[in-house]
C-alpha cells in the first residue's frame, strides 16, 4: 500500500525557516517524480515544488524561487522541503504527491503538514 | 501564470448528472492531453480521479468521465451521490516555468 507521511510543520515567525519531511513507503521511491502542493486555509491547490526520481531535475513556481529548496534521499525513502525567509502568505498545509511520469499528474497524496507564519 | 478558471460552484439532486468546466490556454489545457482532475472533502487530501484528460485510475466510479475540447476540459459526474459532494480541483502540465496549473476549485453540493 502507497503511504506518504508528511512532518515538520509548525508555528513559525515571519522570515523563519522549517524542514518538511514526506516519508514514503509501499513503492519504489527512486523511479517516482514528487511535488509539493500547498494549500492556503479556505483557498485552492497550488503547485509549489517538483523534483525528479534521481534528483537531478527540480522545479519551483515563481513564487517560491530563492527561498524554498526540495531534495530527496532515496535510501530512505523521504523527501524534503526546506522552507526559509518564510511569509505570511506561505501558511498553508503542504502535501506531497507521487507523480505519474513527470508531474503531469499526481496519484498519492499524503495527508499534509500545516505552515503557519506569524507576522 | 494564472490559475485555470472553474465555476465556484455547482450543484444537482441525487441521480442527475453535472458538469465542471476547467479553461486554461493553448500553453496548457490546449496543448497537452495532461489534464487532472481531483476530488477534495473537507479536512482531507486531494483524491485523483481522472488523469490524461478521460482516464479513470483503478478504484475510481465510472461515473466520473473526462473531456476535452480546445482550451476547456470537463469533468461530468453522472448518476449524483451525497457522497460525490465535495471540492472539485482540474490541472492541466504546462510547459511554462510553473509546469503544473490548477484551477481555483468549484463545489459540488448535492441538494
Amino acid at each position: 500500500e502507497v503511504q506518504l507521511l508528511e512532518s515538520g510543520g509548525g508555528l513559525v515567525q515571519s522570515g523563519g525557516s522549517l524542514r518538511l519531511s514526506c516519508a514514503a513507503s509501499g513503492f519504489t521511491f527512486s523511479a517516482y517524480a514528487m511535488s509539493w502542493v500547498r494549500q492556503a486555509p479556505g483557498k485552492g491547490l497550488e503547485w509549489v515544488s517538483g523534483v525528479s526520481g534521481s534528483g537531478g531535475s527540480i522545479y519551483y513556481t515563481d513564487s517560491v524561487k530563492g527561498r524554498f529548496t526540495v531534495s530527496r534521499d532515496n535510501s530512505r525513502n523521504t523527501l524534503y522541503l526546506q522552507v526559509s525567509s518564510l511569509r505570511p502568505e506561505d501558511t498553508a498545509v503542504y502535501y506531497c504527491a507521487r507523480a505519474i511520469r513527470w508531474l503531469q499528474s499526481h496519484d498519492y497524496w499524503g495527508q499534509g503538514t500545516l505552515v503557519t507564519v506569524s507576522s | 501564470q494564472s490559475a485555470l478558471t472553474q465555476p465556484a460552484s455547482v450543484s444537482g439532486s441525487p441521480g442527475q448528472s453535472i458538469t465542471i468546466s476547467c479553461t486554461g490556454t493553448s500553453s496548457d489545457v490546449g496543448d497537452y492531453n495532461y489534464v487532472s482532475w481531483y476530488q477534495q472533502h473537507p479536512g482531507k487530501a486531494p483524491k485523483l480521479m481522472i488523469y490524461d484528460v478521460s482516464n479513470r485510475p483503478s478504484g475510481v466510479s465510472n461515473r466520473f468521465s473526462g473531456s476535452k475540447s480546445g482550451n476547456t476540459a470537463s469533468l461530468t459526474i453522472s448518476g449524483l451521490q451525497a457522497e460525490d459532494e465535495a471540492d472539485y480541483y482540474c490541472s492541466s502540465y504546462t510547459s511554462s516555468g510553473t509546469l503544473v496549473l490548477f484551477g481555483g476549485g468549484t463545489k459540488l453540493t448535492v441538494l
